[in-house]
């Protein structure tokens, strides 16, 4: 089993939707966690980091539950320019992060 | 932001060559930096870490002596991939944690792509 799985999608939605991706953990241990962006043959860049009280930063809302290990980000008012890969991102202390594969989205006219 | 620069953006070598990416923080020190590798449609799997002025740590099933770290400072890191062969052909991304700072961010750099014919 990976470590951090996601869907891979896509997920294709009209601009102006609201859109959810989510994201499970398996090691309980993991300490803390994020969403990044990743453009098509770029690097990855954060977007938020996700808090078990949840966070938000715009139209992008994070949200953690470590009883189920399970992390999510919501997108409001979607643009064109939120295609991309989401990769969520967690760390169990220390330095080290484990990237899942990516959900990628793509907003349409 | 931080930023950090990669060199060279893309390389296409011959197999059996050798090729060294290079890593660098530009604004600020890294006392420690990461090497990820990401094949297409895969995530970013993390190869070794690379500390300053010590030996770097080498994740499991990655050849120590095949991907050479060095960490001369504490704004370079350079990944050299030896006898390069077709199946190394990748995206190879660095990150860099500042120095200074107590959370766990990393800055990552554009990333190297690599095609080895």
């Amino acid at each position: 089993r990976k470590e951090v799985e996601q869907d891979p999608g896509p997920f294709n939605v009209p601009e102006g939707a609201t859109v959810a991706f989510n994201c499970t953990y398996s090691n309980s241990a993991s300490q803390s966690f994020f969403w990044y962006r990743q453009d098509c043959r770029k690097e990855p860049k954060l977007l938020m980091s996700v808090y078990s009280s949840g966070n938000e930063d715009g139209r992008f809302t994070a949200q953690l539950n470590r009883a189920s290990q399970y992390i999510s980000l919501l997108i409001r008012d979607s643009k064109l320019s939120d295609s991309a890969t989401y990769l969520c991102v967690v760390t169990r202390g220390g330095n080290k992060l484990t990237f899942g594969t990516g959900t990628q989205l793509k907003v349409e006219l | 932001g931080a930023v950090v620069s990669q060199h060279p953006s893309w390389v296409i070598c011959k197999s059996g060559t050798s090729v060294k990416i290079e890593c660098r923080s530009l604004d600020f020190q890294a006392t420690t930096m990461f090497w990820y590798r990401q094949f297409p449609k895969q995530s970013l799997m993390l190869m070794a870490t690379s500390n300053e002025g010590s030996k770097a740590t080498y994740e499991q099933g990655v050849e120590k002596d095949k991907f050479l770290i060095n960490h001369a400072s504490l704004t370079l890191s350079t990944l050299t991939v030896t006898s390069a062969h077709p199946e190394d052909s990748s995206f190879y991304i660095c990150s860099a944690r500042a120095r200074d700072v107590s959370y766990n961010e990393q800055f990552f750099g554009p990333g190297t792509r690599l095609t080895v014919l």
